[in-house]
This record gives C-alpha cells, structure tokens and sequence, in this order.
C-alpha cells in the first residue's frame, strides 16, 4: 500500500519569508497524482496545490511551488512571502488508483508576525 | 467556498446510538468520498460512491454504512456508537471516475460527531 510521510510535525516562519514543507511517498506507480490540502483552525480541507507524476514541470500557484522530484519520490511544498493566513495544518496525499486519497499526518506551520 | 455541503456541523451523541451524515456534492460531481479524521489514526478513507455505486471501501467499521441517492447526495450512517468514534467526518467530491485533474476531491466543512 502507498504511504505518504510528512517528518516534519511543526514548522514555523517569519512573515513575508519563505518556508519549506517536505514530504515523501511510496509507490510502485508510475503515473498518480500528488496534491497539498491545507486545514486552518476552521478545519476545512482546502487544496492548495495539484501535481501530476507524468509532468515535469513543478506545479505552482500564486505563492505557493511545489519541489516535485520523482526519482526521490519527494514532494516538498514551498510557500514564499509567507502571511498570517497560512498559518495552518499542512497536509501532503497521493492518490491512489481508484481515486481514494492517502494522508501524510500533517505539519502544523505557525506564521510569526 | 469548495461546494460541498455536509450537515450538520456538530452532532453530540452518546454510546450505543446511530446517527446520520449527509453530503451533498458540489453540483456536476458523481463521486463522493467519506473521511474520518481523529486524533490518533489522523485522516482515514472510508468509501466512495460513483453515481449510486459503492466503488471502493478502506478502514470502514462493519458498523458503518454509507448510500448515494438518485440526486446524488450521500450519507454515512453510523451505528452502535463507541467513544473512539468521536471525529471530525469529512464529505469530499469530484467529476468523475477517470483520474485526471477533473478527478480532484473537493471538501466539505466536515461534520464534528462527539460520542459522549
């Protein structure tokens, strides 16, 4: 089964700086989907970012860039011009074929004003 | 806003009761998946739906049950409640089945269920 990791269980950063969050998976696929869902204390899952295995190119929307390396299995999600808003659970997921969704535990990011 | 819309928010219950989870789709979407999110198994598939059909099932308790109607709105029913089945339940959906980028899981608010 295809297992996600996330070693980092807290992170945190200085407003407007930049933050890495790592993470890797395990797999034997070689097509499959990465994605970064973020949770504020409303506890609403929010997609942050998508990343598709067979596209080389980095995924990247607005603030938010993906370090996709394929080879290494490693999916690192970097937040430049980092805000208070960000401040949030992280959590990295890879989904499987038949479309269900497997978790890394999260990574609490606290944003320093 | 994602579309998904789940009720209620808060249930408060206690030990051996059955309760209801409903979800409703954002408009268009077929699939509808069930989470369970809790402190010590963090976030965990449950099943999945695609247009009525149950098309796969993960750590589901035989106590859990789920359907998905003609409108497509789904619910979870749980059943013959224990303490540990305290968590936040979350409601996602999406286009399909064929695993593209149409295929990315959009989330509810998530239903907040406390067995007492």
């Amino acid at each position: 089964a295809q297992t996600v990791t996330q070693s980092q269980p807290e992170m945190s950063v200085q407003e407007a700086e930049t933050v890495t969050l790592s993470c890797t998976y395990d797999t034997s696929e070689s097509d499959y989907y990465l994605f970064w869902y973020k949770q504020p204390p409303s506890r609403q899952m929010i997609l942050v970012i998508r990343q598709e295995a067979y596209k080389q190119q980095n995924a990247t929307e607005n603030r938010f860039s993906v370090n996709f390396q394929k080879a290494a299995k490693s999916f690192s999600l970097k937040i430049s011009d980092s805000q208070l808003g960000d401040a949030a659970m992280y959590f990295c997921a890879y989904r499987e074929y038949g479309n269900k969704l497997v978790f890394g535990a999260g990574t609490i990011l606290r944003v320093k004003s | 806003d994602s579309g998904v819309t789940q009720t209620p928010k808060h249930l408060i219950t206690a030990t051996g009761q059955r309760v209801t989870l409903r979800c409703s789709p954002r408009s268009g979407d077929l699939s509808v998946y069930w989470y369970q999110q809790s402190l010590d198994q963090g976030l965990q598939f449950l099943i999945h739906y695609y247009n009525g059909e149950e098309r796969a099932k993960g750590n589901i308790l035989e106590r859990f049950s789920a359907q998905q109607f003609p409108d497509l709105h789904s619910e979870l029913n749980l059943s013959s409640l224990e303490l540990g089945d305290s968590a936040l339940y979350f409601c996602a959906s999406s286009l399909s089945l064929a695993g593209g980028p149409l295929d990315t899981q959009y989330f509810g608010p998530g239903t907040r269920l406390t067995v007492l």
